[in-house]
Order: C-alpha cells, then structure tokens, then sequence
C-alpha cells in the first residue's frame, strides 16, 4: 500500500546527543515537509522540500537539519542545538500545488 | 500572515447528534482548505479537501463547505458516533509560499 513510514515510532534522548528521524514515501510525491506539534498548539512547520536536494526552512527551523537525496526519503536531525526538542514530530507530502497532504504516524522524541 | 483559528476547542455530545465545527481564516487568498482527523498519539488523517473554486465536499456522514470571501469552513457530521471521537483540524494553503496553516484544533467527544 502506498503512504508515508515514520520511524521510530518513539524515540528517547539524552541531553546533547543529535538524533535522527526517518521519513520514507512510495506515493512519488515531490514535496515533503516536517511539522512539530507540541501539546494543545497546532502543527509549526520545520522545514519543506519541493524537490530533491532542495529544501526550505519553515517557521521553527532552529536546531534542525535536513536532507533531500532521494526523492522517497526526507529524515530529520534534532540536533543539541534545539533547546526544547521532546515533542511529536510529523512527516508529510503532497503530490503538486493543489495536491491533498498526506502524513505518517508520527514519532515522539522525548528528551531526559 | 495567514492564522487559522478553531472554535470550539472542545465538544461533547450525545450519540447521534448532527454538529458542526468551524475554522476561520485571516487571508482569503488560498490555494485549498483541508480537514483531518487526528486520534490519541497518532498521525493525522485526511478527510476533505476544498480546492479554492469550490464551496463543499462531501464524504459519508461529512459535509464541508468553504466560504472564502469571509475567510470560514465548516464540517458537518451527521448522525454523530462514538467513534467520530478525535480531534479535528482544519489547515489552508495559502498562494503565497508552500506550507499549509494549521488551526490548533477541536477535540470532539462522542458520548454513547
């Protein structure tokens, strides 16, 4: 079936380590994003790409980084940069301007 | 800057209620408006999606229609159902930039 694979689902940190988020679709979608959701807010967006080895920064980009080698994949690193890191975090892609949105699971990083 | 607000934050109704729920918006110029369905701990599920040249779709017991000149969207559920329990947001694409805009949600509980 064709959809969006976050993994992992949970994931715990220790303070000052970079951690990875992976983000994999088999819809061929050509932009791909990443929203944080923090408890009672809505989504914020990290950050986008619209198109492989390009990519955008969102609203929160801070202590973040990404990548766009391929166009299936989109993984995210929370680096020790990122002040406030435990969150829910959400991958999601569309197919062209109008396209409906699409998301994963999501993955909950929770910091000690 | 776009804002999307959601009111009410929470509901509560008995079985079998028609009830709706509305999103605003600042900024009429948008691309499409999008309703989904979020469940405890997971990732979001689309429901309808409103390109900007229409006024509602409809799906099942779902009904939402969008009025941009004065920036709303309502969804309708019909003959409401304990498993219609979840949270519900409603996001627009606006024409400038790439990202959707997320209202914060309403949390709808259907009571048996």
């Amino acid at each position: 079936d064709g959809g969006i694979t976050q993994s992992p689902k949970y994931l715990f940190r220790k303070e000052g380590q970079n951690v990875t988020l992976s983000c994999e679709q088999n819809l061929n979608h050509d932009a791909m994003y990443w929203y944080r959701q923090d408890p009672g807010q809505g989504l914020r967006l990290i950050y986008y790409s619209q198109i492989v080895n390009d990519f955008q920064k969102g609203d929160i980009a801070e202590g973040y980084s990404v990548s766009r080698e391929k166009k299936e994949s989109f993984p995210l690193t929370v680096t020790s940069a990122q002040k406030n890191p435990t969150a829910f975090y959400l991958c999601a892609s569309r197919e062209g301007l109008g396209g409906e949105l699409f998301f994963g699971e999501g993955s909950r990083l929770t910091v000690l | 800057k776009q804002e999307v607000t959601q009111i009410p934050a929470a509901l509560s109704v008995p079985e079998g209620e028609n009830l709706v729920l509305n999103c605003s918006f600042t900024d009429s110029a948008i691309y499409n408006l999008q309703w989904f369905r979020q469940d405890p701990g997971k990732g979001l599920t689309s429901l309808l999606l409103i390109q900007s040249s229409q006024r509602e779709q409809t799906s099942g017991r779902l009904n939402a229609s969008l009025d941009k000149s004065s920036g709303r969207s309502t969804l309708y559920i019909a003959a409401s159902q304990p498993g219609d329990s979840a949270t519900y947001l409603c996001a627009v694409r606006p024409q400038s930039g790439n990202d959707m805009r997320f209202g914060a949600g309403t949390r709808l509980t259907v009571k048996p």
